[in-house]
């Protein structure tokens, strides 16, 4: 089944504790991609990649990394969150082009 | 300047009436597409239809259909034959081609009246 796996789905964690949600698709697509979901904004883009060892900024890079070593994943990285980092994160993959992204399941995360 | 705006909080529709979710866009790329997403209130992102720049005519997938205005960079999304089960929050995305970014609205939250 085609799919984008995020894990974990849920976290709660403590400011300045290192974090990583990973991203997986069985799709071979070139693009992955994170956003971030706030209340009243919408979806916003954080980093997104073309290939491997090609990722660029979005609309709100501040305060994570990616790194793409391989096609399939695309790991977020929280270096040291901070409670305005709460908030629903979603991976993305597409091809390259005029084509839909397919979405993961979404990750809920608390920083206390 | 917002790329895409959904000036739309909120909208409330008869069951098997249709209803129009607006959205309106601002590129200078003369090559882009645009989607629509809906969210259930489980959660999960769902892709409904994409419109190209090009495309000469406005793209339908069963009761959805995207009214595209390039000249007034609207796009907007019909539903037709509302039904309970469309409830949910509908987003409104972009895509340029040459910069490979994604940009979504902030969402038009639809509930469907029995």
């Amino acid at each position: 089944e085609a799919q984008v796996t995020q894990n974990p789905r849920y976290l709660i964690t403590v400011t300045g504790k290192k974090l990583t949600v990973t991203c997986s698709q069985n799709m071979n697509h070139e693009y992955m991609s994170w956003y971030r979901q706030d209340p009243g904004l919408g979806l916003r883009q954080i980093y997104y990649s073309m290939n491997v060892e090609v990722t660029d900024k979005g609309d709100v890079p501040e305060g994570y990394k990616v790194s793409r070593k391989e096609k399939r994943n695309f790991p977020l990285i929280l270096e040291s969150p901070s409670p305005n980092q709460t908030s629903l994160y979603f991976c993305a993959s597409s091809l390259i082009g005029p084509y839909e992204q397919y979405f993961g399941p979404g990750t809920r995360l608390t920083v206390t | 300047a917002q790329k895409i705006t959904q000036t739309q909080p909120g909208m409330f529709v008869q069951e098997k009436e249709a209803v129009t979710l607006d959205c309106t866009y601002d590129t200078s790329d003369p090559s882009y597409g645009l989607f629509w997403y809906k969210q259930p209130s489980s959660g999960e992102m769902i892709f409904l239809i994409y419109q190209g720049s090009y495309d000469q005519q406005n793209a339908t997938e069963g009761r959805y259909s995207l009214n595209f205005q390039k000249a007034r960079k609207s796009a907007n999304l019909v539903i037709s034959a509302s039904q309970l089960g469309d409830s949910a929050m509908y987003f409104c995305a972009m895509r340029e081609v040459t910069g490979n970014q994604f940009y979504f609205g902030t969402g038009t939250s639809l509930t469907v009246i029995p």
